[in-house]
């Protein structure tokens, strides 16, 4: 079965502060993808990839950068946290074309 | 923009009836079509999918498309309380087979 991991589950950040969120997948997927969910907006996608050393931009990639270095991990990173940044941010992996997405459990930001 | 609206936002059925979620989207010319189930503190789950215009069938889940009017449904027969979840409509638009999401039905199954 796909199998998609996140960390850390939950994170308190401060405003102005660097904020790191890491997803590996077991399923040599080629496509990785974060989300972010907030209520009534559903999924939002931020960023996301096509192998190793791709990223790109999403629909709302803005106070986000994005790492691809292997085939297994994607990182996304807030490099200076703003409270409108407190959300719940999920990663996902898919094959290419119209690939089922599998997605990981997610992980709670509360940026302070 | 491609824009994926769902209705209801909230739904109660009694354990044993059927489920039904709607789903509108903007361009007719989306690829698949696709629901994804969303249990409480967890990631979404995809559930079943539709490219062609008509019904696809998948144990107790029926899917309805019709690209015409730009609308999908899916039909949940025998609800159970685990089904118990946020629904979750995503259309896919181009070729790059990016998913646009709706916000979600959260559907309760009443014992």
């Amino acid at each position: 079965e796909a199998a998609v991991t996140q960390s850390p589950r939950n994170k308190v950040a401060v405003t102005g502060g660097k904020v790191t969120l890491s997803c590996n997948q077991t399923n040599n997927h080629n496509n990785m993808y974060w989300y972010r969910q907030d209520t009534g907006h559903g999924l939002r996608l931020i960023h996301y990839s096509y192998g190793a050393g791709s990223t790109e931009k999403g629909d709302i990639p803005d106070g986000y950068k994005a790492s691809r270095p292997s085939q297994e991990n994607f990182s996304l990173i807030l490099e200076l946290a703003t409270p409108s940044q407190t959300s719940v941010y999920f990663c996902a992996s898919g094959g290419t074309g119209g690939d089922t997405q599998y997605f990981g459990p997610g992980t709670r930001l509360l940026v302070l | 923009q491609e824009k994926v609206q769902q209705s209801p936002e909230s739904l109660i059925v009694p354990e044993g009836a059927m489920s039904s979620l709607n789903c509108t989207f903007s361009n007719s010319a989306s690829q698949s079509i696709w629901w994804y189930q969303q249990h409480p503190g967890k990631g979404p789950e995809a559930l079943i999918s539709i490219f062609s215009n008509g019904n696809k069938k998948e144990g107790r889940l029926t899917v309805y498309l019709n690209r015409a009017s730009l609308h999908v449904s899916l039909h949940i027969r025998d609800s159970q309380p685990s089904d118990s979840a946020v629904y979750l409509c995503a259309v896919s638009m181009d070729s790059n087979y990016q998913l646009i999401w709706g916000s979600g039905t959260k559907l309760i199954i009443k014992p």
